[in-house]
C-alpha cells in the first residue's frame, strides 16, 4: 500500500496570501495524484488530478506540481472560500489511498 | 441535474448488517465506474472500493474485504454497498463518487454529501 503523508497538518495564511501545500507518497506514484478540497460538512470536491490538471470549474489560482514522489499545490491569493481542508490521493494503483489531510486557516 | 444521492445509513450494534445505496441522475450512469469511500468522525478520507461500469470488476479495501459487498444496477442507475459484519471501526460517513469521465485515472470528480453509519 502506498502511503501519502501531507505537510503541514495546519497552514495558517491570511486572506490574498498564498499557499503551499506538500504532499508526499511512500513510493513513486508517476504523476497520478489527484487533490481534493472539503469543506466542514460537504462532500470532498475534485481540484487537480494527473498531478497538474485543473477540474472542471475550478479557478486558475488553484495548481498542482511534482512528480515521482513529491507533490505540491499551490493556492495563489486566497479567497474567503478557499479555508478548508485539503486532500492528495494517488491514483498509481490499489488500494486508492489518500493523504491525511492539510487544514489552511485564517491568519 | 448532476447528483449522487446516499441513504440507507443508521445505528447499528457491532456484528450487524446496513445496505447502502446510491440514486444517481443527470448522467450515463452505465458507462462509469463508481466509488465508496467514508470518512470517520474528525478524521481524513479513506477508500473503501471501486467498481467498474459493467460491475465485472471490483477492488476492496483490505479493510472492508470479505465483508463488504458492493454492486449495481444500471436499469436502475443505483449503486450499493452491502456491509456485514459491522464494527466500531465502520462508523463513518459513506460517500458514492463518480469516476472521472475522458481519462484512465482512478480519481473521483463528482461525490454524493454522504450517509452516516454508526456501529455501537
Amino acid at each position: 500500500e502506498i502511503v501519502m503523508t501531507q505537510s503541514p497538518a495546519t497552514l495558517s495564511v491570511s486572506p490574498g496570501e498564498s499557499a503551499t501545500l506538500s504532499c508526499r507518497a511512500s513510493q513513486s506514484v508517476s504523476s497520478k495524484l489527484a487533490w481534493y478540497q472539503q469543506k466542514p460538512g460537504q462532500a470532498p470536491r475534485l481540484l487537480i488530478y494527473g498531478t497538474s490538471t485543473r477540474a472542471t470549474g475550478i479557478p486558475a489560482r488553484f495548481s498542482g506540481s511534482g512528480s515521482g514522489s513529491e507533490f505540491t499545490l499551490t493556492i495563489s491569493s486566497l479567497q474567503s472560500e478557499d479555508f478548508a481542508v485539503y486532500y492528495c490521493q494517488q491514483h498509481y494503483n490499489w488500494p486508492l489511498t489518500f493523504g491525511g489531510g492539510t487544514k489552511v486557516d485564517i491568519k | 441535474e448532476v447528483q449522487l444521492v446516499e441513504s440507507g445509513g443508521g445505528l447499528v450494534k457491532p456484528g450487524g448488517s446496513l445496505r447502502l445505496s446510491c440514486a444517481t441522475s443527470g448522467f450515463a450512469f452505465g458507462i462509469y465506474s463508481m466509488t465508496w469511500a467514508r470518512q470517520a468522525p474528525g478524521k481524513g478520507l479513506e477508500w473503501v472500493a471501486t467498481i467498474v461500469s459493467s460491475g465485472t470488476s471490483i477492488n476492496y479495501a483490505d479493510s472492508v474485504k470479505g465483508r463488504f459487498t458492493v454492486s449495481r444496477d444500471n436499469a436502475r442507475n443505483s449503486l450499493y454497498l452491502q456491509m456485514d459484519s459491522l464494527t466500531a471501526e465502520d462508523t463513518a460517513v459513506y460517500y458514492c463518487a463518480r469516476r472521472i469521465a475522458g481519462t484512465q485515472l482512478w480519481t473521483m470528480d463528482l461525490w454524493g454529501q454522504g450517509t452516516m453509519v454508526t456501529v455501537s
